[in-house]
C-alpha cells in the first residue's frame, strides 16, 4: 500500500502563479523526499527534509513538514511552463533507504 | 557523466517468454532498486539490493527475479509467471550501507517501457 498520498491529484495553473501540493503519510518517518517526473522519463530528486526539520527551501521550491499531522507540502513559486510534470512525495521509514512513493500530483503550467 | 543507464527503452514480450531489463550505474552506489509504474500511478518497489550479492523482495516481487553480481549492475528479469507485465520499469540507485542508508536521495534511470505482443 502507498505510504504517501498526494493532494490534489491534478493541478492546472497559469505561468507565474504558485503551485501547492500536499502529501500525507501514515507512519513515523526518518525523512520525506520530493521528486519530479517529466512525461516518459525517470524521477529527479528535488528536495529532502528530515523528520526534525520543519521547512526547507531550494530555489523556487519550499517544502514544509508537520510530523504531528503526518503531512508535507511542496510550494513552487512563480511557476514556469517547464515546471509541467508529475510530483511525488516519498517517505523513508527505516534504515536502508527503502522509499515508499505516493500516487503523485500532475501539474500543468499554461503559458 | 555519472548516472544510471537503463536498456532497452522499449521492450516487447511474447506469451510465455522471460525478458531481462538492464540497469547499470557508475555512481559508486551500494544500493539499487527496481520499481514498477502503471499509467497515472506512483512507483511500487519490486526488488532492492543494499550491497553486492544480496537483494530483498519489495512489495510486488512475484513474477520477477534479480541478481546483483556486480556493484554497477542490477538486471531485472520479468518471468512468464508475471501475468500483467505491461508497465514502465524504473531503476534507481542510492547510498546504501556505505553511507548509513538513511537520508539519501535516489537517482533514477529513464526507464524501460514493457508491453505484451
Amino acid at each position: 500500500s502507498q505510504q504517501g498520498e498526494e493532494d490534489p491529484q491534478a493541478l492546472s495553473i497559469q505561468e507565474g502563479e504558485n503551485a501547492t501540493m500536499n502529501c500525507s503519510y501514515k507512519t513515523s518517518i526518518n525523512n520525506l523526499q520530493w521528486y519530479r517526473q517529466n512525461s516518459g522519463r525517470g524521477l529527479v530528486h528535488l528536495i529532502l527534509i528530515r523528520s526534525n526539520e520543519r521547512e526547507k527551501h531550494s530555489g523556487r521550491l519550499r517544502v514544509t513538514l508537520d510530523t504531528s499531522k503526518k503531512s508535507s507540502s511542496l510550494l513552487i513559486t512563480a511557476s514556469r511552463a517547464a515546471d509541467t510534470a508529475s510530483y511525488f512525495c516519498a517517505t523513508d521509514k527505516a534504515a536502508g533507504n527503502k522509499l515508499t512513493f505516493g500516487g503523485g500530483t500532475r501539474v500543468l503550467v499554461k503559458p | 557523466d555519472g548516472g544510471i543507464t537503463q536498456s532497452p527503452k522499449y521492450l516487447f514480450r511474447k506469451e510465455g517468454q522471460n525478458v531481462t531489463l538492464s540497469c547499470e550505474q557508475n555512481l559508486n552506489h551500494d544500493a539499487m532498486y527496481w520499481y514498477r509504474q502503471d499509467p497515472g500511478q506512483g512507483l511500487r518497489l519490486i526488488y532492492y539490493s543494499q550491497i553486492v550479492n544480496d537483494f530483498q523482495k519489495g512489495d510486488i516481487a512475484e513474477g520477477y527475479s534479480v541478481s546483483r553480481e556486480k556493484k554497477e549492475s542490477f538486471p531485472l528479469t520479468v518471468t512468464s509467471a508475471q501475468k500483467n507485465p505491461t508497465a514502465f520499469y524504473l531503476c534507481a540507485s542510492g547510498g546504501g550501507y556505505s553511507t548509513g542508508g538513511k537520508n539519501q536521495p535516489q537517482h533514477f534511470g529513464d526507464g524501460t517501457r514493457l508491453s505484451i505482443l
